[in-house]
């Protein structure tokens, strides 16, 4: 079975541009969340979306916004790029059964350089 | 502030012998934790979790233990192989309701096993 995919897989961009970057989940799951990871740093909570509906938000700022298609696939926009959001952007999809712990299975990232 | 601590950054194993990495937490909502691994240019596998209501779980080669009272868990990995050497991320997060369930990381330990 096919994994969570995530695409571009690399992608440079100048400040104050846009970019989206896009993810499809494990067939069956119906929630998506993001995460950016710096180096040296774990992965950190942007949005987590469930039935397209968003679920819980991180301390990011307001330029950054996702979405939920129909389909369950998801992608995340920046506006306004700035040199600091530089990271590996990872998509995690999960089942969302409502209740218990949630196992959160992770795409292979998107890597943006903003220079 | 860190809710969830990985305070060494680094271990070194030699192979065959037990790896054990350590992981604190400073949440009492959390009721979820998992482990990933984690090689370069790739996305968080994981590897295994535990719900606060058990102290252990075992998978193979890999046994987490959780200490509730102590907000401290640890990945034990016996026998260690080089292959296992990578950046190991512990994650919280509280148990799922309508508000989500955002994985918290620690910042990571990098394991090297030496055959």
């Amino acid at each position: 079975d096919a994994g969570v995919t995530q695409s571009p897989t690399h992608l440079i961009k100048t400040r104050g541009q846009h970019v989206t970057l896009r993810c499809s989940p494990i067939s069956g799951h119906k929630s998506v969340s993001w995460y950016q990871q710096v180096l040296g740093q774990g992965p950190q909570f942007i949005f987590q979306y469930y039935e397209k509906e968003e679920r819980g938000r991180g301390n990011f700022p307001d330029r950054f916004s996702a979405r939920q298609f129909p389909n369950y696939s998801s992608e995340l926009n920046v506006n306004a790029l700035l040199l600091g959001d530089s990271a590996l952007y990872l998509c995690a999809s999960s089942l969302w059964q409502g209740a218990g712990g949630e196992t959160q299975y992770f795409g292979p990232g998107t890597r943006l350089l903003v220079l | 502030d860190q809710q969830v601590k990985q305070n060494s950054p680094s271990l070194s194993v030699q192979e065959g012998r037990i790896s054990i990495l350590n992981c604190d937490y400073t949440n009492s909502m959390f009721d979820y934790f998992l482990w990933y691994k984690k090689y370069p240019a790739e996305g968080p596998t994981f590897l295994i979790s535990i719900s606060s209501i058990k102290d252990k779980n075992e998978d193979g080669r890999f046994t987490v233990f959780l200490n509730k009272s102590a907000k401290h868990l640890s990945l034990h990995i016996v026998p260690s192989q080089p292959g296992d050497s990578a950046v190991y991320f512990c994650a919280a997060s509280p148990l799922a309701n309508q508000a989500g369930t955002a994985l918290i990381f620690g910042k990571g330990t990098t394991l090297s096993v030496s055959s």
